[in-house]
């Protein structure tokens, strides 16, 4: 599983309340990112962190901040959810070339169900 | 926009045929692709990859096979298995460019007694 944690796994919130999910790597890759997946969608990037305190956007970044203060954690926030945020979302790392990994090999956490009513 | 896409939403296989699963891009500046598998409720898990100096790949029982001239991309799993049921996403990145993968929406590959 790469060292890769995701909490909470499943969480149940209300429209308008701010989220906040965490990923959780243990072998201090550089790269990480976020994606939702959502039936019909496949896997979409919602913010991608290249370093500490270093972030960009994805193709589905509205609604959603990012927050790397230390190599290992990264942080995802809904500051308002909205029913439209009902999602799985899924944190990546990649390791980067070498170690008998493929340059853009990525590994993903377990997922966080996230339900807004 | 550009995307990647995938020709069949879901595919039936006896056990033990091949299963050949299809995607097609649209993005000529890709050149590094990659297949991914997910099984229920689990994260997608990378499976290989090729880059567009080649047209085949192999692996420990797949195959991709890449066509630039038609822009499509192609896994191929021999011998399929129970253990392969799952979704397939085909994805593509440049290849040393940023770090953003777009993904297609996924086969489902099912296997048949």
């Amino acid at each position: 599983d790469a060292g890769i944690t995701q909490s909470p796994r499943h969480k149940v919130t209300e429209t308008g309340t701010p989220v906040t999910l965490r990923c959780h790597q243990t072998e201090n890759h550089r790269y990480m990112y976020w994606y939702r997946q959502d039936p019909g969608h496949g896997l979409r990037l919602i913010h991608y962190s290249y370093g500490v305190k270093d972030t960009d956007k994805g193709e589905v970044s509205d609604g959603y901040s990012v927050s790397r203060s230390k190599t290992e954690d990264f942080l995802l926030t809904l500051e308002s959810a909205t029913s439209s945020q009902t999602s799985v979302y899924f944190c990546a790392i990649r390791p980067g070339q070498g170690a008998g990994v493929e340059y853009n090999e990525q590994f993903f956490g377990p997922g966080t169900r996230l339900t807004v009513l | 926009g550009e995307s990647v896409g995938l020709h069949l939403p879901t595919l039936s296989v006896q056990e033990g045929d091949n299963s050949i699963i299809n995607c097609a891009y649209s993005n000529s500046a890709s050149d590094y692709f990659i297949w991914y598998k997910q099984e229920s409720g689990k994260g997608p898990q990378f499976i290989i990859d090729i880059r567009s100096n080649m047209d085949k790949r192999q692996g420990q029982r797949v195959t991709v096979l890449l066509n630039k001239t038609v822009k499509h991309l192609s896994l191929q799993i021999a011998a399929t298995q129970p253990g392969d049921s799952a979704v397939y996403f085909c994805a593509e990145n440049m290849y040393g460019g940023d770090d953003k993968i777009i993904f297609g929406k996924g086969t489902r590959l099912h296997i048949l007694p």
